[in-house]
């Protein structure tokens, strides 16, 4: 079965300074990775995804991350994050033609 | 514009009431979805169907019914409200594969009291 841990429930971090947002996952096969976005009282928006091929994955809005196999994570990062980012971001797992297996959460604060 | 849309957005109910939420997608996508979130938890799935006529368990069935009255339409059932099902309820649609990515509705806020 898989699995997923975000380490961090909440970061804080001042505007314009980078971020790392931690995700590590557990599966014995290939799979798919994804991190999403919600921003307060939305539904979630797909902000990257890693299905093969190049190990760093760029998405939306500055975001990127990088695939590890061998440590078996997938961390979300932004080099200068704005105010607007503030939001809980969620990593999720999945294999082929099966469901989604989403992560806790971590919210990302940035202060001014 | 196309997506997944859910009703009822809120909704407060009395321990024991029955109500169902309603889930419809306009992207042609065989597979949906029903998730719960919940402080902490992340998401979590109560019910899915990989296709029309078909739907199984996910991780939290408990308490709920699901249907999937064709391709784009898939309703979730409270048959008797409990408190613990107060929670943000989120319907999702995908291709079969899962390769895409999900697409999420905007929620469903449900209290029981």
């Amino acid at each position: 079965a898989q699995s997923v841990t975000q380490l961090d429930s909440q970061v804080p971090v001042f505007e314009e300074a980078p971020v790392e947002l931690r995700c590590n996952y557990s599966s014995s096969v290939s799979v798919y990775l994804f991190w999403y976005v919600q921003y307060p009282n939305q539904g979630l928006q797909l902000l990257l995804k890693y299905l093969s091929g190049s190990t760093l994955v760029k998405g939306i809005n500055g975001f990127e991350a990088e695939f590890n196999k061998s440590q078996t994570s997938f961390h979300l990062r932004k080099p200068s994050v704005h105010i607007s980012d503030t939001a809980e971001y969620f990593c999720a797992v999945s294999q082929y033609g099966n469901k989604l297996v989403f992560g806790a959460g971590t919210i990302l604060r940035v202060k001014s | 514009n196309a997506g997944v849309t859910q009703t009822p957005k809120f909704q407060v109910l009395k321990t024991g009431q029955s109500m169902t939420l309603q889930c419809a997608q306009d992207m042609n996508h065989n597979s949906m979805y029903w998730y719960r979130q919940d402080p902490g938890m992340g998401l979590r799935l109560i019910y899915y169907s990989a296709s029309e006529g078909t739907t199984d368990k996910g991780e939290v069935p408990n308490g709920y019914n699901v249907s999937r009255l064709n391709k784009r339409e898939f309703s979730l059932r409270l048959e008797s409200a409990a408190p613990s099902q107060t929670s943000v309820y989120f319907c999702a649609s995908s291709e079969e594969d899962g390769v895409s990515g999900y697409t999420f509705g905007s929620g469903t806020r449900l209290t029981v009291v």
